[in-house]
């Protein structure tokens, strides 16, 4: 079953306002990792967590991993068109299995 | 660029067929890894292989099967297409278990 939760699952902001999407799991994760697919595209990579606590900062994106490291999030600072995609977060629950991913949260950005 | 590809991008095919999803990286990697997904859903991890005569299913129940007898080469097949079986496949590889996933453009399946 799904062991990692994601949410929201749709997102509508403004262009300018913030976005954050938060990924929870109910057992550790070895690291996680962030994905964004662009509408009819294919997931691209955009970071990965390992450490307890450990913030990334990529521009406008910023990206936390829980102290327990069981949850994360992702925050986008003044939202552009080209951030609309579907954003997944990916665990890994145990080392030497395959990941897990989130269900995605959906952006929309409207002008 | 592109370092995995995938063939067909696009393929409509009547039920009963059966069928193969190509899938190929150039990265030397040893994961491999399918997922299927409907339009703007999750992934379902499918199949994956750890290397060379490895496979093992994933966490989505698949009527397919997927051979690694090379490297770069991880194809997925289908004995009997069904409606049922209409999405989009996306093939992906990484270098280690916890390393970054490498997708492909993915093939997007239609059985009628």
């Amino acid at each position: 079953g799904q062991q990692v939760m994601q949410i929201p699952q749709y997102q509508h902001v403004q262009e300018g306002e913030d976005f954050t999407t938060y990924c929870n799991s109910s057992t550790t994760l070895s690291n996680i990792q962030w994905y964004k697919q662009r509408p009819g595209g294919h997931p691209v990579f955009l970071i990965q967590l390992v450490k307890s606590g450990e913030v990334k900062k990529q521009k406008r994106l910023t990206f936390q991993f829980g102290e327990a490291k069981k949850n994360s999030s992702l925050h986008i600072t003044a939202t552009q068109t080209t951030d609309v995609g579907t954003y997944f977060c990916a665990g890994t629950i145990q080392a030497g299995t395959a990941l897990i991913f989130g269900k995605g949260t959906t952006l929309s950005v409207s002008s | 660029e592109a370092d995995i590809y995938q063939t067909p991008r696009y393929l409509v095919i009547g039920t009963g067929k059966k069928i193969t999803l190509e899938c190929s990286q150039t990265m030397g990697h040893d994961k491999m890894y399918w997922y299927q997904q409907d339009p703007g859903m999750e992934l379902h991890l499918i199949h994956y292989s750890y290397g060379v005569n490895s496979t093992e299913k994933g966490d989505l129940s698949s009527e397919s099967t997927v051979s690694r007898i090379r490297t770069e080469h991880f194809p997925l097949t289908l004995e009997s297409a069904r409606p049922s079986h209409t999405s989009q496949y996306l093939c992906a590889s990484s270098e280690r278990y916890n390393s970054p996933l490498h997708f492909g453009n993915g093939t997007r399946l239609t059985v009628t």
